[in-house]
């Protein structure tokens, strides 16, 4: 299994461009999710799927949209990059929900400057 | 408001020496306490997760205990290797939302 794999892994963005982050998983999980780490900072969630064609927001979901077309896929998009969006994004999935006892699988992360 | 504090925000020990780090949390309702490992450039790899009732568990050179009282947990590291070099972040689940510390940054030197 390869897990989660997300991509690219590094991307530099003109402020006002757009971009798609790029993440599937293999493990057949149910729940995928998107963060961003910032320095000195916890990460925050962007947004969330409980499973194919259900999307929801997380905490910081502005600037940012996601679909869920596939099990295995769940793509994050940004329309109109701002410097504020500088930051590593996670993308991460889960067989159950945070309150349950399952492990949260992370991919590698895309670190990703605007300038 | 939901908060998940770690200390010491960074600390530098020599190889085979025991550290621990500490992490406090005010996140309600308590569902589980996670403990993560990330190396620089990866995404965080799990190393345990302990519920209400677990006061301590362990993974190999890893322990992490929890006091659910006091609303703190601690994760030892015996015997510390170079490999250990890492971010460790503490993570509290409650409900459906997790909630990440900012992490612990340790260092070991040969």
């Amino acid at each position: 299994n390869a897990g989660v794999t997300q991509t690219p892994k590094f991307r530099i963005l003109k402020i006002g461009q757009s971009m798609t982050l790029q993440c599937t998983q293999d493990m057949n999980h149910n729940y995928m999710y998107w963060y961003r780490q910032d320095p000195g900072m916890g990460l925050k969630l962007i947004y969330y799927s409980v499973g194919a064609g259900i999307t929801d927001k997380g905490e910081v979901p502005n600037g940012y949209n996601v679909s869920r077309s596939t099990t295995e896929d769940f793509p994050l998009r940004l329309e109109l990059a701002a410097p504020s969006q500088t930051s590593v994004y996670f993308c991460a999935s889960s067989h159950g929900v945070g309150s349950s006892n399952e492990k949260l699988f992370f991919g590698s992360g895309t670190q990703l400057s605007v300038l | 408001k939901n908060q998940v504090e770690q200390s010491p925000q960074s600390l530098i020990i020599l190889e085979g020496k025991n550290c621990t780090l500490q992490c406090n949390y005010t996140v309600s309702p308590f569902s589980n306490l996670r403990w993560y490992k990330q190396d620089t450039g990866r995404g965080p790899v799990s190393l345990t997760i302990m519920t209400f009732s677990e006061n301590t568990k362990s993974n190999g050179r890893y322990t992490a205990t929890l006091d659910a009282d006091t609303k703190q947990s601690s994760l030892h590291i015996t015997a510390s290797q170079l490999s250990d070099s890492a971010s460790y972040i503490c993570v509290v689940s409650a409900d459906h939302n997790l909630f990440f510390g900012t992490g612990t940054r340790l260092t070991v030197i040969p």
